[in-house]
C-alpha cells in the first residue's frame, strides 16, 4: 500500500523560509516522478512542482520558480520542498503525490503552511 | 497557460440519480485530462486518467468522456458517499504547467 507522509508545516513570518518533507513507502520511490500540490483555505488545487525520478529534472509553477526547491533522497525514500521568500499568498495545505504520467496517483494527508505575521 | 473551467459550482442531486459534471480546456488537450474527488477533510483521489480510463479500485459508475476542449464526467447513481468536490486536471502540455479546474460541488438535494 502507497503511504505518503508529510511533515514540517507551520506558522512562518513573511520572508520566511520552511523545509516541508514527505516520507514515501510501499512503492518503488526513485522509479516515480514526485510533486507537490497545495490548496489555499477553501480554495482549489494548484500544482506546485515536480521532480522526475532521478532528481535530475525539476518543474515548477510560475509563482514559486526561484523561491522553492524541490528535491528527493532516493536512499531515504523522502521528498523535499524548501521554501523561501514566503509570502501570504504560499498559506496553503501542501499535498505530496506520485506522479504518473502527469497525473498525480496517490496523495499524502497534507501539511498546512501559513505565512503571517 | 491553459485554463480548466468547470460547471456548475454546485450540483444538487438526489441519491441514486445520475451526476454529469462539465470540464472545459481554454485550447485543446487532446485527452489528457484526468478527475479527482476531494471529500471534507481528505486529500484528493484520482478518479479517471487519459479522459475516460478508471484508476485503481473506481466503481464503475464513475465514467469520464470527451477530447479535446469538452470533457464530461459522470456518476450514474449516486451514493451517499459520492458527494464531494470533484476537479479536473489537464496534463496535455507537459513539461509546463499542470492546471486544475476550480471544482464542482456535488451536494445532496
Amino acid at each position: 500500500e502507497v503511504q505518503l507522509l508529510e511533515s514540517g508545516g507551520g506558522l512562518v513570518q513573511p520572508g520566511g523560509s520552511l523545509r516541508l518533507s514527505c516520507a514515501a513507502s510501499g512503492f518503488t520511490f526513485p522509479a516515480y516522478g514526485m510533486s507537490w500540490v497545495r490548496q489555499a483555505p477553501g480554495k482549489g488545487l494548484e500544482w506546485v512542482s515536480t521532480v522526475s525520478g532521478s532528481g535530475d529534472n525539476t518543474y515548477y509553477t510560475d509563482s514559486v520558480k526561484g523561491r522553492f526547491t524541490i528535491s528527493r533522497d532516493n536512499s531515504k525514500n523522502t521528498l523535499y520542498l524548501r521554501m523561501n521568500s514566503l509570502r501570504a499568498e504560499d498559506t496553503a495545505v501542501y499535498y505530496c503525490a506520485k506522479s504518473v504520467a502527469s497525473t498525480f496517483d496517490s496523495w499524502g494527508q497534507g501539511t498546512l503552511v501559513t505565512v503571517s505575521s | 497557460e491553459i485554463v480548466m473551467t468547470q460547471s456548475p459550482a454546485t450540483l444538487s442531486v438526489s441519491p441514486g440519480e445520475r451526476a454529469t459534471l462539465s470540464c472545459r480546456a481554454s485550447q485543446s488537450v487532446s485527452v489528457n485530462l484526468a478527475w479527482y474527488q476531494q471529500k471534507p477533510g481528505q486529500a484528493p483521489r484520482l478518479l479517471i486518467y487519459g479522459a475516460s480510463t478508471r484508476a485503481t479500485g473506481i466503481p464503475a459508475r464513475f465514467s469520464g468522456s470527451g477530447s479535446g476542449t469538452e470533457f464530461t464526467l459522470t456518476i450514474s447513481s449516486l451514493q451517499s458517499e459520492d458527494f464531494a468536490v470533484y476537479y479536473c486536471q489537464q496534463y496535455n502540455n507537459w513539461p509546463r504547467a499542470l492546471t486544475f479546474g476550480g471544482g464542482t460541488k456535488v451536494e445532496i438535494k
